[in-house]
């Protein structure tokens, strides 16, 4: 039973448009969400977050919108660049688990 | 600052030998994760410690795994014996306020295993 998922493993979109990544769950007990970014040989590093509590949370090129009803989240980058070109997990917790559930992960491919 | 850091980076070694993976949490951090990543199952928790102790190793595959935390800034996670279905990259990170989901994970670049 995969409690977090992102159905789309690849994505590909022009350098200065907008890249949306998308995160579904299925655990009604999470409450806080992240996104991870993995480059390569790299271990992921955390991007950004979200609580139960908003419905969206933004910094800089990078906006993170949750819809709790339908259990529901994205990421935007706006605009994306080449440097964006990365895996992107995204994670979520419950208050007294203490660990977060990955998804699969998403392939971005910004092109020039 | 140092980050999580892990040794060795690759392993290549024989099917039925004992592999020891070593991962060196940041300092000051008090929960400490293992996780792999594979093609089939994605990143999956293998065992979190909290404050050196272990708290969940329900994602420990079976009894050839083990992994101790002797004191805060070390802990290894040990197959024996090791078979080639446990290549994988496995992943060390680690995470302040004790476990608690609001704090980010720092993750390590890896251990890339690969059993022959």
């Amino acid at each position: 039973d995969q409690q977090v998922k992102q159905n789309s493993p690849s994505l590909s979109v022009q350098e200065g448009r907008i890249s949306i990544l998308n995160c579904d769950y299925t655990n009604s007990m999470f409450d806080y969400f992240l996104w991870y970014k993995k480059y390569p040989a790299e271990g992921p590093t955390f991007l950004i977050s979200i609580s139960s509590i908003k419905d969206k949370n933004e910094d800089g090129r990078f906006t993170v919108f949750l819809n709790k009803s339908a259990k529901h989240l994205s990421l935007h980058i706006v605009p994306s660049q080449p440097g964006d070109s990365a895996v992107y997990f995204c994670a979520a917790s419950a208050w007294e688990a203490g660990k977060s559930t990955f998804g699969d992960g998403t392939t971005l491919t910004v092109k020039p | 600052d140092a980050g999580v850091i892990q040794s060795p980076r690759h392993e290549v070694t024989e099917m039925g030998q004992e592999v020891t993976l070593r991962c060196k949490p940041i300092s000051g951090h008090n929960s400490l994760f293992w996780y792999r990543q594979t093609m089939m199952r994605g990143l999956e928790l293998l065992i979190y410690f909290n404050n050196n102790v272990p708290i969940d190793d329900s994602g420990m595959p079976e009894d050839r795994f083990s992994a101790k935390m002797p004191n805060a800034s070390f802990s290894t996670l040990k197959i024996q014996p090791s078979e080639p279905r446990d290549s994988a990259v496995y992943f060390c990170a680690s995470t302040s306020g004790g476990g608690f989901r609001n704090q980010p994970q720092h993750f390590g670049d890896g251990t890339r295993l690969s059993i022959l």
